[in-house]
């Protein structure tokens, strides 16, 4: 059974660090990896999506790595601003259709 | 182009009750799933509709059904409701396919009492 997991389970930074957050999964036959920033009680916004065949993406300062052998995705994140304060989440894709969630690392980035 | 749009935004409920949640999906997407976030932990996988029929289920009991209707929107019904119920419901629409993006709704925040 997939098991997804997040560290750190929450995090505060200066604003303008650098940060890095991990994904760990047990299960590596995936076929994608999807990062998702979620707002306090509200839906989940789409980051970045890596297809298992991808080494990583890119969307203006944040950068996600996948490395499928190994079981381990990190998103990213330049010169951290207060508005990254969130939640973020992500989610593995195996056969069939649904996707299996981390707990999150919830982010806040301090003027 | 319209995202994915869920209503009511807030629910309560009495246990025992039963509830409808709707999406309606983002144009073009002919697949919807439903999630359950409870607070602090990730939502957890409801089931998927695709051309007005299930074709995948999450670890629910069968008071949890669904409908998609013709135009891609979709309903989720709870039945016999429980505390435990309360949660955050989030609907997810993308197109077939193992590798395609999902985008989800605002949520429905439900609360069992």
């Amino acid at each position: 059974k997939q098991e997804v997991t997040q560290i750190p389970a929450a995090l505060s930074v200066p604003e303008g660090e650098n940060l890095v957050l991990n994904c760990s999964f047990t299960d590596s036959a995936i076929y994608n990896l999807q990062w998702f920033r979620q707002d306090p009680g509200k839906g989940l916004t789409s980051l970045l999506l890596i297809q298992s065949s991808q080494r990583e993406q890119t969307s203006g300062r944040l950068n996600a790595s996948l490395d499928k052998s190994s079981g381990r995705s990190t998103l990213y994140i330049a010169a951290s601003q207060p508005g990254d304060s969130a939640t973020y989440l992500c989610a593995v894709r195996e056969s069939g259709y649904a996707l299996n969630f981390g707990k999150g690392t919830s982010l806040l980035v301090t003027p | 182009e319209t995202g994915v749009t869920q209503s009511p935004t807030h629910l309560i409920k009495t246990r025992g009750q039963q509830v409808t949640l709707r999406c309606s999906s983002q144009s073009g997407h002919n697949t919807v799933s439903w999630y359950q976030q409870a607070l602090g932990q990730g939502p957890q996988f409801i089931f998927q509709y695709y051309r007005e029929e299930e074709n995948g289920r999450g670890n629910f009991p069968p008071r949890f059904s669904g409908l998609q209707f013709p135009n891609y929107s979709s309903e989720l019904n709870v039945n016999a409701l429980e505390l435990d119920d309360s949660a955050l419901y989030l609907c997810a629409s993308t197109t077939q396919g193992e590798r395609t993006e999902q985008y989800f709704g605002p949520g429905t925040r439900l609360t069992v009492t």
